[in-house]
């Protein structure tokens, strides 16, 4: 395993709702990124955050927000759920310096249900 | 806007042959990223093989290489000796100087005993 770990492992939420997932990099880990993967699909980026300020973003509207922790665990947040939204959401965690991305450590998902 | 394509969606290969699973990708930029990443049913995605654009050569882990052809913006995986726990999603990756990264919608591996 990646000792990457995300909770919790599935949710269910009727849209409108809020929720918040929860990702644990891999120890000394300063980037994470999160992506949605949609049954069939290949995961699309939504956003990654290095040193805990966002680095980088997907064609994800601003429902979706993150924060990432000096501990460098981190969360994604999405407001105003809607049915679209129901996936499986990764997070990677790496090293990088300012230059470049380290390989990417990915967590096992949770794997959201929207009603 | 970058883009990976994955032509093949779904590949098998006898236990012992060799496999090439096919990938292109769309982009202006000069310097960028290239992955290959395996993900078995019900587990983890986990990285098989990166290749740095600047890097004229391809790059190899053990039983995997890559055919990087930069002009013609493919980025190929072969796996020699395939075993049956290659069996997998594989998803092709890119990643530009804007710390973005685009998946293609990936290829399943059967490995046939």
């Amino acid at each position: 395993e990646t000792g990457v770990t995300q909770s919790p492992t599935h949710l269910i939420k009727t849209r409108g709702q809020q929720v918040t997932l929860r990702c644990s990099s891999q120890s000394g880990h300063n980037t994470v990124s999160w992506y949605q993967q949609a049954l069939g699909q290949g995961p699309q980026f939504i956003f990654q955050y290095y040193r805990e300020e966002e680095n980088g973003r997907g064609n994800f509207p601003p429902r979706f927000s993150g924060l990432q922790f000096p501990n460098y665990s981190s969360e994604l947040n999405v407001n105003a759920l809607e049915l679209d939204d129901s996936a499986l959401y990764l997070c990677a965690s790496s090293l990088a310096s300012s230059i470049s991305t380290d390989t990417q450590y990915f967590g096992p998902g949770t794997r959201l249900t929207v009603l | 806007a970058q883009t990976v394509t994955q032509s093949q969606p779904e590949m098998s290969v006898q236990e012992a042959e060799t496999v090439t699973l096919s990938c292109t990708y769309d982009t202006s930029e000069s310097n960028y990223y290239l992955f290959w990443y395996k993900q078995p049913p019900s587990r983890q995605m986990i990285l098989v093989i990166r290749q740095e654009a600047y890097k004229q050569q391809n790059a190899t882990e053990n039983r995997f290489s890559v055919n990087f052809q930069k002009a013609a913006k493919s980025f190929s995986l072969k796996i020699s000796d395939s075993q049956l726990g290659d069996t997998a999603m594989y998803f092709c990756a890119f990643k530009n100087t804007g710390n973005q990264f685009y998946f293609g919608t990936g290829t399943s591996l059967t490995v046939i005993p």
